[in-house]
């Protein structure tokens, strides 16, 4: 099983700052990466597939990027709706596995 | 898009058996399109795979759970179901449905998009 290791755990940013999250897998997945948001009290949404394109609806202002074993997920100037957990997830390998969520909070 | 919905009882019995059903609404869930996939997340906690059906009703189990776990299809419903026996405390969850897109014959193993997850305690 593939780990994936998402550092850090909590990250606190001003709104206008910029986010950057990190997800490491314990084995290369090439870019078969992708990223969600979730905020409390609801589902996951899918930000990011491929390890860098951006799903439907998703705003500019989040970029992923990375390949291998070494992902950033990149929130260019935060707003207040994007502070919540943010997990990876890798596709590669059986079985599917998630990161250990990240939480952007309020500074 | 497809949305969809979960259901099923919010209590378990310590050894019993849960059981969920996610209702397909906006698309066949038999047009080829998607896998069906369920997805878990203990309280506080992370998510976990559980595992995925596709319209030919071949399935995909992760290995931690596939002794305990079936997924079904009922077409003619436009539902799929999660069967999961001899629950413990630690299968307290809000458990997802999602939809996995197929694109051009190949899935793409990414989650959108998803239900909005119905919590199921296993308590007696």
């Amino acid at each position: 099983e593939i780990v994936m290791t998402q550092s850090p755990a909590t990250l606190s940013v001003s709104p206008g700052e910029r986010a950057t999250l990190s997800c490491r897998a314990s084995q290369s997945v090439s870019s078969n990466l992708a990223w969600y948001q979730q905020k409390p009290g609801q589902a996951p949404r899918l930000l990011i597939y491929g390890a860098s394109t951006r799903a439907t609806g998703i705003p500019a202002r989040f970029s992923g990027s990375g390949s291998g074993t070494e992902f950033t997920l990149t929130i260019s100037s935060l707003q207040s709706e994007d502070f919540a957990v943010y997990y990876c997830q890798q596709y590669s390998n059986w079985p599917l596995t998630f990161g250990g969520g990240a939480k952007v909070e309020i500074k | 898009q497809v949305q969809l919905q979960e259901s099923g009882p919010g209590l378990v019995k310590p050894s019993q058996t849960l059981s969920l059903t996610c209702t397909v609404s906006g698309g066949s869930i038999s047009s080829g399109s998607y896998y069906w996939a369920w997805i878990r997340q203990p309280a506080g906690k992370g998510l976990e795979w559980i595992g995925r059906i596709y319209t030919s009703g071949s399935t995909n189990y992760n290995p931690s759970l596939e002794s305990r776990v079936t997924i079904s299809i009922d077409t003619s419903k436009n539902q799929f179901s999660l069967r999961l026996t001899s629950v413990t405390a630690a299968d307290t969850a809000v458990y997802y449905c999602a939809s996995i897109t197929v694109l051009r014959g190949v899935p793409d193993n990414w989650f959108d998009p998803w239900g909005q997850g119905t919590l199921v305690t296993v308590s007696s």
